[in-house]
């Protein structure tokens, strides 16, 4: 089955640590986006990237990374930078501009 | 660069209608909606691109006002199913072929029997 794929469901970290979060997409797509979701904050952008080896920040980039060297994935990588790391991250891919975007089932990150 | 949703809750009785609105400060190229229930991936519910286009599936329509950048989502004769938070999503040009998909803060909507 074609679907996006997010690994693991529930991470936790200690407080200065780095921490990857994997996107996985087999739907042959073109963009890919990372959002962060915290309560009465709706959907905020990372990052985003429409093709390989290109990706651009969102609207709160700062303590985050993220690579895209290969079509199918775009890891997340929350650094010691980001202050308040904890909440719930989605990523979603669609096969180009102005079309659906499909979301994977998100993971909840706690940093204690 | 959210776009802007309005009301940010609402409760309704099955059977009765609702509006969600959204609106942006700056020029797009689509809106989309979806829907999320509690701990569930947000699901597209439908896209709009600019020409002012109105779409609907079953009780569930939306348009598009391009001059005023805003979207409207019409629920009719709601269900106890379309209970969820209701985003909308815009895409605006970036330049150079780059389009970023931003969404609004959310609408709760509670349908009770």
């Amino acid at each position: 089955d074609g679907g996006i794929t997010q690994s693991p469901k529930y991470l936790f970290r200690k407080e200065g640590q780095n921490v990857t979060l994997s996107c996985e997409q087999n739907l042959n797509h073109d963009a890919m986006y990372w959002y962060r979701q915290d309560p009465g904050q709706g959907l905020r952008l990372i990052y985003y990237s429409q093709i390989v080896n290109d990706f651009q920040k969102g609207d709160i980039a700062e303590g985050y990374s993220v690579s895209r060297e290969k079509k199918e994935s775009f890891p997340l990588t929350v650094t010691s930078a980001q202050k308040n790391p904890t909440a719930f991250y989605l990523c979603a891919s669609s096969q180009r501009a102005n079309t659906e975007a499909f979301f994977g089932q998100g993971t909840r990150l706690t940093v204690v | 660069q959210q776009p802007v949703q309005s009301p940010q809750a609402v409760i309704l009785r099955e059977g009765e209608d609702a509006v969600i609105n959204c609106s942006s400060s700056k020029a797009l190229y689509s809106v989309h909606w979806y829907r999320q229930k509690h701990g569930e991936a947000p699901v597209f519910l439908m896209i709009l691109l600019k020409g002012g286009e109105q779409k609907g599936h079953d009780k569930i329509s939306a348009s598009f006002n391009e001059k005023k950048q805003q979207s409207s989502l019409y629920l009719t004769a709601s269900q106890l199913s379309y209970s969820g938070t209701y985003f909308c999503g815009t895409e605006m040009d970036r330049g150079a072929g780059s389009y970023q998909l931003t969404f609004g803060k959310g609408t709760k909507l509670s349908v009770i029997p």
